[in-house]
């Protein structure tokens, strides 16, 4: 069980466009959404918390404009990478929390992200 | 604030050979610990947990001790295998703030 997926596992495009990276939590509803960024051979960096229902909270010096994120449904989020730059590349990580007060995060594989 | 550190890696080891990652914490109350493992080109897998002070997580022949007098929570494995070969990640949860503090990460190399 607490099984979360992502999608897609990975996506090129190109400087300006936008991308949107799905988190679904398969068989558990998510009240809490996690997503993070990793950078290469680095920590991962909590870009924002999403609630179901309720605007993302975000992480001091991420751009909410830049990274949309919604939380739609208690088994969906998703994260929008806006007019994305050769510095957006990275490693996407989505995590979600069953119920309030979680004590554990179930994670997704993950999406890698070049912008060329 | 809180925050957890780790030893930096990487760390090479050879097949069979015992391996200790130091984790230290800081923390203002009782969070709940973690070690994930990160495999190449893979997302975060919770390797094993400790909820309260003096439990022992374990999981795949790895174990860890939530040890509040020292504030440590140190992954060990008696005999390592290539398949280990990944980046072990520290990390503290506090459940009323469902925020996750993540160590920088180690690098584990097992050679064969």
């Amino acid at each position: 069980g607490a099984v979360v997926s992502q999608h897609p596992s990975w996506v090129i495009c190109k400087s300006g466009t936008s991308v949107k990276i799905e988190c679904r939590s398969l068989d558990f509803q998510a009240t809490t959404m996690f997503w993070y960024r990793q950078f290469p051979k680095q920590s991962l960096m909590l870009m924002a918390t999403s609630n179901e229902g309720s605007k993302a909270t975000y992480e001091q010096g991420v751009e909410k404009d830049k990274f949309l994120i919604n939380h739609a449904s208690l088994t969906l989020s998703t994260l929008t990478v806006t007019s994305a730059h050769p510095e957006d590349s990275s490693f996407y990580i989505c995590s979600a929390g069953e119920g309030q007060g979680v004590d554990e995060q179930y994670f997704g594989p993950g999406t890698r992200l070049t912008v060329t | 604030g809180d925050s957890v550190t780790q030893m930096e890696g990487p760390v090479t080891l050879s097949e069979e050979a015992f391996l200790t990652i130091n984790c230290t914490y800081t923390a203002t109350g009782y969070p709940s610990l973690f070690w994930y493992v990160q495999y190449p080109g893979e997302g975060l897998q919770l390797l094993l947990k400790a909820t309260k002070a003096d439990d022992k997580g374990s999981n795949k022949g790895f174990e860890a001790t939530y040890r509040k007098e020292t504030t440590s929570f140190h992954l060990e494995k008696g005999s390592v295998q290539v398949s280990d070969s990944a980046v072990y990640f520290c990390a503290l949860l506090y459940s009323s703030a469902s925020k996750i503090i993540f160590g920088s990460g180690t690098r584990l190399s097992i050679r064969p």
